[in-house]
């Protein structure tokens, strides 16, 4: 079925620092998602790329879908203590969507 | 609050006992998943259903585990005879419409979680 593996599994930055985390298929992906889920809390939907080379932002976040679908990634600029909590990329499978083992990030204010 | 909505959102068990778990989807939400999270892993998919209807159920064990949407009222994740191992936080999403392919899946929107320990 589909996986898709996910980069780092932790990652400690100083605030104001960036903040990257890598989303990996070995298929083409329909499209992808990105959930953010604070720490004690449930994941968020935060957006979704369809298209081949596609690049979102949103304030300090950048969302880029690689050109022939099968990576993703989600970056941040000058990191602050909000942005604490673990990154899910997640992808369409045949009847659900199928996570990555996400990317928990911790600031030092 | 039309959000997702679970309950308990804490439920203690001691081994050998049943855990239920509810879960009222998004309103207009006719679709419901549950996943489950041990502590510091990822969300691991367990069962889709639609109303009276599993659809996916490749997540679920093989057995104790055992999920419904009725007709009538929230759908509902079973466990029978819990075990330790069994503690994790059960959250429920919701999503209007069946998934579509290239034009993109649906969005999910979780419910708060259910967060089950068994002594």
């Amino acid at each position: 079925g589909q996986q898709v593996m996910q980069i780092p599994q932790y990652q400690h930055v100083q605030e104001g620092e960036d903040f990257t985390t890598y989303c990996n298929s070995s298929t083409t992906l329909s499209n992808i998602q990105w959930y953010k889920q604070r720490p004690g809390g449930h994941p968020v939907f935060l957006i979704q790329l369809v298209k081949s080379g596609e690049v979102k932002k949103q304030k300090r976040l950048t969302f880029q879908f690689g050109e022939a679908k099968k990576n993703s990634s989600l970056h941040i600029t000058a990191t602050q203590t909000t942005d604490v909590g673990t990154y899910f990329c997640a992808a369409q499978g045949a009847q659900k969507l199928v996570f990555g083992q996400g990317t928990r990030l911790t600031i030092n204010p | 609050n039309a959000g997702v909505m679970q309950n308990p959102r804490h439920l203690v068990r001691r081994r050998g006992q049943e855990a239920r778990l509810r879960c009222s989807p998004m309103k207009g939400h006719s679709h419901v998943y549950w996943y489950r999270q041990l502590p510091e892993e990822g969300l691991k998919f367990m069962v889709y259903l639609q109303k009276e209807n599993i659809i996916d159920e490749s997540g679920m064990p093989k057995e104790r585990f055992s999920a419904e949407f009725p007709k009538e009222g929230p759908s509902i994740l079973r466990i029978q005879q819990v075990v330790r191992g069994d503690s994790a936080a059960y959250f429920c999403a919701s999503s209007p419409r069946y998934p579509q392919g290239a034009s993109g899946a649906n969005v999910l929107t979780f419910g708060a979680g259910s967060r089950l320990t068994v002594l």
